[in-house]
C-alpha cells in the first residue's frame, strides 16, 4: 500500500531556531514530491522535487530529495513567527498521496 | 485567471440529505482530484480522474461519487450526508506528464448535522 509519512507531527520552536521537516514514502511509480504550506485555506506550493541530491532553495526555505532512501527533507532557517502552518508532504504516482503534516508553531 | 473554483464555499447538510460540490479548472488540465480534510489531520485522497470519461477511486471513497464529462468540471456527489462526512473539500487540478505541479482550490466547509 502507498503510503507517505511525516514527521514529527508538531513542532515548537522559537523564532530565529532552524527546523527541519522529514517525509518518508513508499509508493509505486513514483514522479515527484511536493512540499506545501498550508495555513487557514488551500495549500500553497513551495517545491516540486524529482531528482536526487539536487537541493531547491526559496528564502529560508530548502529542500532536497533521496530517492534512494525514499525520503525528502524540508529545511527552514532562521524561523519567523509568519512560518506557522502545517507543511505537508505530497507524492504524486499515478495520483497524489499526501502525508499527514507538520504542524510547526514559532513563538516570538 | 480564475485556476480552480469550488462551490459552495460552505454548506451546513442534515443527515440523510444529498448534495453536490462543484469543480471547475480553466487551466485545461487532464488530472483532477477531491480530498477532504478533516480538524488538524492531513488531506485524504477520495476520488481523482486522469481524464474526461475516467474517474478512480482514492484512499476514502465511500459515500461519495463523481463523474468527469469534461475537461474542466469534476463535481462530487454525496448521495446519504452522514455526520462522518463533516469536513472541508478541496478539489484539484494538475497537468498529466510527470512532474507536475497541483493546483487547489479554496475548499468547501461542509458540515452534517
Amino acid at each position: 500500500e502507498d503510503k507517505v509519512v511525516q514527521s514529527p507531527l508538531s513542532l515548537v520552536v522559537h523564532e530565529g531556531d532552524t527546523v527541519t521537516l522529514n517525509c518518508s514514502y513508499e509508493v509505486t511509480n513514483f514522479r515527484s514530491l511536493l512540499w506545501y504550506k498550508q495555513e487557514k485555506k488551500a495549500p500553497t506550493f513551495l517545491f516540486m522535487l524529482t531528482s536526487s541530491g539536487i537541493e531547491k532553495k526559496s528564502g529560508r526555505l530548502s529542500s532536497i530529495l533521496d530517492k534512494k532512501e525514499l525520503f525528502s527533507i524540508l529545511n527552514i532557517t532562521a524561523t519567523q513567527t509568519g512560518d506557522s502552518a502545517v507543511y505537508l508532504c505530497a507524492v504524486n504516482n499515478n495520483d497524489m498521496r499526501f502525508g499527514a503534516g507538520t504542524r510547526l508553531t514559532v513563538k516570538p | 485567471n480564475a485556476g480552480v473554483t469550488q462551490t459552495p464555499k460552505f454548506r451546513i447538510l442534515k443527515i440523510g440529505q444529498s448534495m453536490t460540490l462543484q469543480c471547475t479548472q480553466d487551466m485545461n488540465h487532464n488530472y483532477m482530484y477531491w480530498y477532504r480534510q478533516d480538524p488538524g489531520m492531513g488531506l485524504k485522497l477520495i476520488y481523482y480522474s486522469v481524464g474526461a470519461g475516467i474517474t478512480d477511486k482514492g484512499e476514502v471513497p465511500n459515500g461519495y461519487n463523481v463523474s468527469r464529462s469534461t475537461t474542466e468540471d469534476f463535481p462530487l456527489r454525496l448521495e446519504l450526508a452522514a455526520p462522518s462526512q463533516t469536513s472541508v473539500y478541496f478539489c484539484a487540478s494538475s497537468y498529466s506528464t510527470a512532474g507536475n505541479t497541483i493546483y487547489f482550490g479554496e475548499g468547501s466547509w461542509l458540515t452534517v448535522v
